[in-house]
């Protein structure tokens, strides 16, 4: 029942840019800001990415944000071999009056 | 350093209410300039957002789930709660807390460790 939808695996050899994308609507994606969280296998989520494109401290620059529309994206360049997990995207959604996840993407590091 | 502990019995019967709560330590559950959600996730899915509250006592839930969920926060304990009621094998989940941040245009920032529920007989 995910409102947003995420492609369900991507992958890239290390060193390799690899790109995620989220689609939505106008009420969440097209008038709200986009999140995004990293999963590791085992773990809790964590934020990657605020407000479309922003990092939080610690976060590297390998990872970006963009958000066009009623779509975003998350680019990780420089492909590690601990960028292995599985990336959420999120936003508000003005029409349900809460938040909205993507249906996830499993990153593979070939 | 924020830290959110979940807890609650990892095995609940069908039709009960499921009660969790989480242990906020290293900041405020009244801080103005936060809020706090539960979210869950069956195995092998996505994330499904359950609901928040903030400012006190403010709440937003799930619109799937609304009719089953309350969400509340025991201040002078720093603790967040959440109840399910009339569960099935469906909510069968880790649930995990989290907070909201101001500074971080609201993106969920910390995050418990994540408690497995299991709905069965």
């Amino acid at each position: 029942q995910s409102v947003l939808t995420q492609p369900p695996s991507a992958s890239g050899t290390p060193g390799q840019r690899v790109t995620i994308s989220c689609s939505g609507s106008s009420s969440n994606i097209g008038s709200n800001y986009v999140y995004w969280y990293q999963q590791l296998p085992g773990t809790a989520p964590r934020l990657l990415i605020y407000k479309n494109n922003q990092r939080p401290s610690g976060v590297p620059d390998r990872f970006s944000g963009s958000k066009s529309g009623t779509s975003a994206s998350l680019a990780i360049s420089g492909l590690r071999s601990e960028d292995e997990a599985d990336y959420h995207c999120a936003a508000w959604d003005d029409s349900l009056r809460g938040n909205v996840f993507g249906t996830g993407t499993k990153v593979t590091v070939l | 350093q924020v830290q959110l502990q979940e807890s609650g019995p990892g095995l609940v019967k069908p039709s009960q209410t499921l009660s969790l709560t989480c242990t906020v330590s290293g900041g405020s559950i009244s801080s103005g300039s936060s809020f706090w959600s539960w979210i869950r996730q069956p195995a092998g899915k996505g994330l499904e957002w359950i609901g928040r509250i903030y400012n006190g006592g403010s709440t937003n839930y799930n619109p799937s789930l609304k009719s089953r969920v309350t969400i509340s926060v025991d201040t002078s304990k720093n603790q967040l709660s959440l109840k399910l009621s009339s569960v099935t094998a469906a909510d069968t989940a880790v649930y995990y807390c989290a907070r909201g941040a101001e500074y971080s245009a609201w993106g969920l920032d910390y995050w418990g460790q994540g408690t497995l529920v299991t709905v069965s007989s």
